[in-house]
């Protein structure tokens, strides 16, 4: 069964600061990898999908890579604000595609002024 | 588009009282699926759908059912309503399983009682 670990489970830090959030998965027979912003009370935003063949995409200020062998991932944040402060949701979805996407905890995510 | 719409956005049950959990979306897509978040844990497969007509299980499906008569629409029943199910219930979906991102409804928060 997958399992997905995300480090640090929470995390505050000055604005400015470019920052590593953590995900690791235990199984790497996955068709992608995928970054998700949830805001309290909302629902899921889509920052990065990576698919298994890729080894990293970016989209503005955020970078995440993907070491597939290895069963991990991380998402990079330069130059945080504090509109950057929310909950980070990495996701990876099987091989067989159709059933879902298995996600981890989150890295609750607090950018100081 | 909308997008992904869900509804209600609250609802408190009584035990052993039955609710249906609405969601639809207007962008065609085939894939559409059912989480549920518990607080400070990562979302849950509950039930998906290939297309109209198709539906399987998640991890999670004891104690509901779903249905997908048109593309369209993916309502979530609660049977028998327990503390248990006690969650935030959020309803995705994708174009095609595999390649694109899921995109996720705001989510209902239910309270039973």
């Amino acid at each position: 069964k997958q399992e997905v670990t995300q480090i640090p489970a929470a995390l505050s830090v000055p604005e400015g600061e470019n920052l590593v959030l953590n995900c690791s998965f235990t199984d790497s027979a996955i068709y992608n990898l995928q970054w998700f912003r949830q805001d309290p009370g909302k629902g899921l935003t889509s920052l990065l999908l990576i698919q298994s063949s890729q080894r990293e995409q970016t989209s503005g200020r955020l970078n995440a890579s993907l070491d597939k062998s290895s069963g991990r991932s991380t998402l990079y944040i330069a130059a945080s604000q504090p509109g950057d402060s929310a909950t980070y949701l990495c996701a990876v979805e099987a091989e067989s595609g159709a059933d879902g996407l298995t996600f981890g905890k989150g890295t609750h995510l607090i950018i100081q002024p | 588009n909308a997008g992904v719409t869900q509804t209600p956005k609250f609802r408190i049950l009584k035990i052993g009282q039955s609710m249906t959990l609405q969601c639809a979306q207007d962008m065609n897509h085939n894939y559409m699926y059912w989480y549920r978040q518990d607080p400070g844990m990562g979302l849950k497969l509950i039930y998906y759908s290939v297309g109209a007509g198709i539906t399987d299980k998640g991890e999670v499906p004891n104690g509901y059912n779903v249905s997908r008569s048109t593309t369209e629409d993916f309502p979530l029943r609660l049977e028998l309503a327990a503390p248990s199910q006690t969650s935030v219930y959020f309803c995705a979906s994708t174009s095609l399983a595999g390649v694109d991102t899921q995109y996720f409804g705001p989510g209902t928060r239910l309270t039973v009682l």
